[in-house]
């Protein structure tokens, strides 16, 4: 059984331009959040992803945008950076079924900096 | 709104004695409550979940609705504690289904 791995590990941008973030779910899982932790901070959640569709978001703007795959992997796309996107961004993975959640599982997440 | 709360940044104990650490949590309606850990250099982990009721590396977490409390409890604390804790809460239903609110965490220290 695999966990949830992250790619890529670090990366650094300039202001302004666009970033993809990638998420290979725990093997069984149908279901892939994503989470945004600032340094000092705890995670805050961005959106989730069930049956390839957003199914929450958090406060967020929409220059932050996903995608899940039929393999349920994930993409997490941010729009024109700016500085304080500056953090590391988690994904989860987790099965949803019969009305509950299992298996919450993160990854190591990648470390995005904005200069 | 979900909210939750760690009152203590940082909390400092010797190895073999009690620590708790706090959680406090506002959601209108019946939530479910985790923690999670994080060891240097790890990633974010589950230590236990409020539904399963089970004690995990001798750590244990009551649910008190009364003061919407879920605090983290463990009797003797050892060295290999010393981790990076989060209290987080999740929905059960609607658009907070599945999604963790997250506290700012709390930083134990367990001295020799």
């Amino acid at each position: 059984e695999t966990g949830v791995t992250q790619s890529p590990t670090h990366l650094i941008k300039t202001r302004g331009q666009q970033v993809t973030l990638r998420c290979s779910s725990q093997s069984g899982h149908n279901t892939v959040s994503w989470y945004q932790q600032a340094l000092g901070q705890g995670p805050q959640f961005i959106f989730q992803y069930y049956r390839e569709e957003e199914n929450g978001r958090g406060n967020f703007p929409p220059r932050f945008s996903g995608l899940q795959f039929p393999n349920y992997s994930s993409e997490l796309n941010v729009n024109a950076l700016e500085l304080d996107d500056s953090a590391l961004y988690l994904c989860a993975s987790s099965l949803r079924a019969t009305g509950r959640v299992y298996g919450y599982t993160f990854g190591s997440g990648t470390r995005l900096t904005v200069v | 709104a979900q909210r939750v709360t760690q009152p203590e940044k940082l909390l400092s104990v010797f190895k073999g004695a009690p620590v708790e650490l706090k959680c406090n949590y506002s959601y209108s309606g019946s939530p479910e409550l985790f923690w999670y850990v994080q060891y240097s250099r790890q990633r974010l982990q589950l230590l236990l979940r409020h539904i399963s009721r089970e004690s995990i590396k001798g750590f244990t977490a009551d649910l008190n609705k009364g003061e919407t409390s879920f605090h983290l409890k463990k009797p003797f604390a050892q060295e290999e504690d010393s981790a990076m804790y989060y209290c987080a809460l999740s929905g059960l239903g609607g658009t907070s289904y599945g999604k963790l609110t997250f506290g700012q965490g709390t930083i134990l220290t367990v001295h020799p």
